[in-house]
Parts: structure tokens; sequence; C-alpha cells
């Protein structure tokens, strides 16, 4: 069975700080990784997706993939208490966007940015 | 930035009603279409997935019969909860297939009563 696991939360930090999401995969066929957002009560929305080894910065976000070790992880720098949210780590065999892109969430970490 | 509406987003419904939920891709046409459901606190969970002009893949689980999807154009899907139970109340939550990624629509929050 394909799984997806995130580190448990909640994870609280403190307002300027790093938060650090975890995220680990259990088929080695997967291709795509995907980091979603999900404020209470709404849809998720797409922080950022990674393909490829390595690290992908957009802004405040870093996403960091190793395959080898089946591992991806979402830096969030400079938090603000506005990224409070529950965080979903997801991963397709596939590009996202194709049928193939059948997405199998994490369970989510619930972060708190506290003043 | 890619935008995917659904309709409507709150119903209460008796038990035994049918309800139909709309998504719709607004500024790009989606081949591939996806459903999801998320109960209290927990995560998505795959339903189906929908192809403009063919059959839904349904994941292992989910009552074809009871749910009904249907996806006539590249930018609608509907999915209709056909004799709703109290069980069925959920966040249901549509995605629409985009280079790369999918885009989630504001999702549609059933309670059958």
């Amino acid at each position: 069975q394909k799984e997806v696991e995130q580190n448990s939360g909640p994870l609280s930090v403190p307002e300027g700080a790093i938060a650090s999401l975890n995220c680990t995969y259990s088929d080695r066929g997967s291709q795509s990784f995907f980091w979603y957002r999900q404020y209470s009560g709404k849809s998720p929305e797409l922080i950022m997706f990674i393909y490829s080894n390595g690290d992908k910065e957009d802004g405040r976000f870093t996403a960091q993939l190793n395959k080898a070790s089946q591992y991806v992880s979402l830096l969030i720098r400079d938090s603000q208490p506005s990224d409070s949210a529950t965080y979903l780590c997801a991963v397709a065999q596939g590009a996202g966007g194709t049928s193939y892109g059948k997405l199998t969430f994490g369970q989510g970490t619930i972060l708190t940015v506290h003043p | 930035g890619a935008v995917v509406s659904q309709h409507p987003s709150r119903v209460i419904c008796k038990s035994g009603t049918s309800v139909k939920i709309e998504c719709r891709s607004l500024d790009f046409q989606a081949t591939t279409m996806f459903w999801y459901r998320q109960f209290p606190k927990q995560s998505l969970m795959l339903m189906a997935t929908s192809n403009e002009g063919s059959k839904a893949t349904y994941e292992q689980g989910v009552e074809k019969d009871k749910f009904l999807i249907n996806h006539a154009s590249l930018t609608l899907s509907t999915l209709t909860v056909t004799s709703a139970h109290p069980e069925d109340s959920s966040f249901y939550i549509c995605s629409a297939s985009h280079p790369e990624t999918q885009y989630f629509g504001p999702g549609t929050r059933l309670l059958v009563l």
C-alpha cells in the first residue's frame, strides 16, 4: 500500500523562526511531490511542487527532495502567524496534472506560528 | 492563476435525497478532474478520477452507483451523491488537472440529516 507519512504535530514555532515539515513516502515509483496548505474549513492550496532531487525555492518556502531516502521536506523561513495552517504532503506516481498523477496525501501537520 | 469553482459551497439535505455538486475550471481546460472527500480531522481521500468523455475510475471502496460522476466537458465535472445518508456527510473537494499539478476547488460541505 502506498503510504505517505508526515511528522507528527502539532508544530509550534515563534514568529520569524524557520518551520521544518517532513514527509516520507513508501512507493519508490513516485515521481512528483507536492506541498499544500489547508486553512481550517477551507480546501487545500498549492504551495509548491518538486520533481527532482535537491532544493527548490519559492519566496520564503524551500522544498527539499531526496528520492534515495524517500524523503521530502518543506522549510518555511521567517514564519508568520498567517502561516498557521495544516500542511499536507502529497505524492503522485506521474506528473501531478495527469490521470497518472493521483495524489496520495499524508495525514497533515498542524503548524502554529505564535507572535 | 488557475481557478476552480464548486457549487454549491454548502448543502443540507434529508436522508434519501440526491445531491449534485458541480466542479468547474474557470480559466483553463482540464482533461482530468479528481474528486476527494475529507472527514473532520482527517486528510483528503481520493474517491475517483474522471477524464473528459469517458467513465470515471473509482478508488477501492467507493461505490460507483452511489457516487455518480459525469465529466461532460473540459471545464465541468459533476458528482451526484444518490440516496444520501448521514454517513455521507463530509467535505467534498474537486481538483482539476493543470500542467504539472492539480488545482483544488473551494469544496462543498454536505450535511445529510
